[in-house]
């Protein structure tokens, strides 16, 4: 049983596309996460959802566009793809709302490369 | 701001042989400190956390680490490494107002 999956695992496109990442969880926690970590594995959060309601919004591109259907799902949309979004998209989940607390499980990830 | 620093980029080990991974922190209040590892491919696991009490924390994998406060340290040890402990991992510190912040991680390799 998997706890937090996403889909897809690799994701190649052209610059100038919109595509979306899907992620859902198993676990009945009420926080999600989206992280992106680059080609020197640095990773930085980029958004939070606790119980379907924004809680953590980074300094990310508006064309990155989170949206939580049910506290099960995250699911990440990026308009006008770019090369610089290529990277590695992990969504994870916690129990609680607390970013910085709480244990978080990761997904497998989502490699997408922008040509 | 809070920041997280491991030193090390990469390092190589044999198997059977002791390791410590380090980690230093920087955070205004109380700290939250984690260690991950991340297999190839594969997503970010918890091998253990501390939030307060007994400074020496033991995780899963046989893996144990110190916090210090006063070298803003928390490193991460194991006795005897396995091949399979070769991974990269993550050192992060949070809070309970804040996100977690991640080090750029530590690449282990273990040679047999």
């Amino acid at each position: 049983d998997t706890a937090v999956s996403q889909t897809p695992k690799y994701l190649v496109t052209q610059m100038g596309n919109d595509k979306s990442i899907k992620c859902e969880q198993n676990l009945g926690h009420d926080t999600m996460y989206w992280y992106k970590q680059d080609s020197k594995k640095f990773l930085k959060i980029m958004f939070s959802y606790n119980n379907k309601e924004l809680i953590i919004n980074e300094t990310v591109p508006n064309r990155f566009s989170p949206k939580s259907p049910d506290k099960a799902h995250l699911n990440l949309h990026i308009n006008s793809l770019e090369l610089g979004d290529s990277a590695v998209y992990f969504c994870a989940s916690s129990q609680a709302g607390l970013a910085g607390a709480d244990t978080q499980y990761f997904g497998p990830g989502t490699r997408l490369t922008v040509l | 701001a809070q920041s997280v620093t491991q030193p090390d980029i990469h390092i190589t080990v044999s198997e059977g042989a002791s390791l410590e991974l380090r980690c230093n922190y920087s955070y205004g209040a109380t700290p939250y400190l984690f260690w991950y590892v991340q297999s190839p491919g594969q997503g970010l696991q918890l091998l253990l956390k501390y939030f307060s009490g007994d400074t020496l924390v033991q995780g899963i994998k046989g893996f144990e680490a110190e916090f210090k406060r006063s070298q803003s340290s928390f490193n991460l040890r194991k006795p005897s490494v396995h091949w399979s402990d070769a991974a990269e991992y993550f050192c992060a510190v949070g809070g309970n107002t804040d996100k977690l912040i991640f080090g750029t991680g530590t690449r282990l390799q273990v040679f047999p």
